[in-house]
């Protein structure tokens, strides 16, 4: 059975650093999503990585795959406030269902 | 074209009602899912459909939980007898069966059920 496991669970994190946050799955996988999900809205996709060695990023945020290891990682560059929100990663086939991690909650302070 | 609809927003209803959720899809997205996700996790598989065809269902739903694509479009998804258990954000998403190879699903808003 697919299990995704992400850390920490949750981050506080200061404006202004840097922080990565990761992603573990337990079985080979076609690609890897990354989602953001503010609180009590849906998801919205933020990254889709295919093949090992993928690297894509948008604004302050980074993600990489690595698939001999069955890791992600989400790296986020100079925090802002923003950036406050739970972030998962799935795993799953071109279309078919996702099996997703437990979320990591993201709190930016001052 | 809008993305996912899902309705309604929100739903209380009284233990051992009977309720229906509906989902229209992105009109040219073939697959359709539903996803349940309670409090503090990660959004759960129920149920996919390609066109009208159910794929495949979850061990999770128990068999007070039924889901239709009648024309291979919208979608309802339908809990009989609710318990509090079953409390929980009911989400949607479509995707196209042959998309690029970049893949990816569009999720709706979401149906917050809640059970008293």
């Amino acid at each position: 059975e697919l299990k995704v496991e992400q850390n920490p669970l949750f981050l506080s994190m200061q404006e202004e650093k840097n922080y990565t946050i990761y992603c573990n799955y337990s079985t080979t996988s076609d690609r890897l999503y990354w989602y953001r999900q503010d609180p009590g809205k849906s998801l919205e996709s933020l990254f889709v990585l295919l093949s090992n060695g993928a690297v894509k990023q948008e604004g302050r945020l980074m993600a990489s795959l690595d698939t001999k290891a069955r890791l992600s990682t989400l790296h986020i560059t100079a925090a802002v406030h923003d950036l406050s929100a739970t972030y998962f990663c799935a795993v799953g086939g071109a279309n078919s269902k996702l099996t997703f991690g437990k979320g990591i909650t993201l709190s930016v302070r001052p | 074209d809008t993305g996912v609809s899902q309705n309604p927003r929100h739903k209380i209803t009284k233990r051992g009602q009977n309720v229906t959720f509906r989902c229209d899809p992105i009109s040219e997205h073939n697959r359709l899912y539903w996803y349940r996700q309670t409090l503090g996790q990660g959004p759960e598989f129920l149920t996919y459909f390609q066109n009208e065809a159910q794929l495949e269902k979850s061990r999770l739903l128990s068999d007070r939980f039924s889901a239709e694509r009648p024309k291979g479009s919208f979608s309802t998804l339908e809990i009989q007898r609710t318990e509090q258990g079953d409390s929980a954000m009911y989400l949607c998403a479509s995707s196209l069966a042959l998309m690029s190879r970049v893949g990816g699903y569009t999720f709706g808003s979401g149906t917050r059920l809640t059970v008293v």
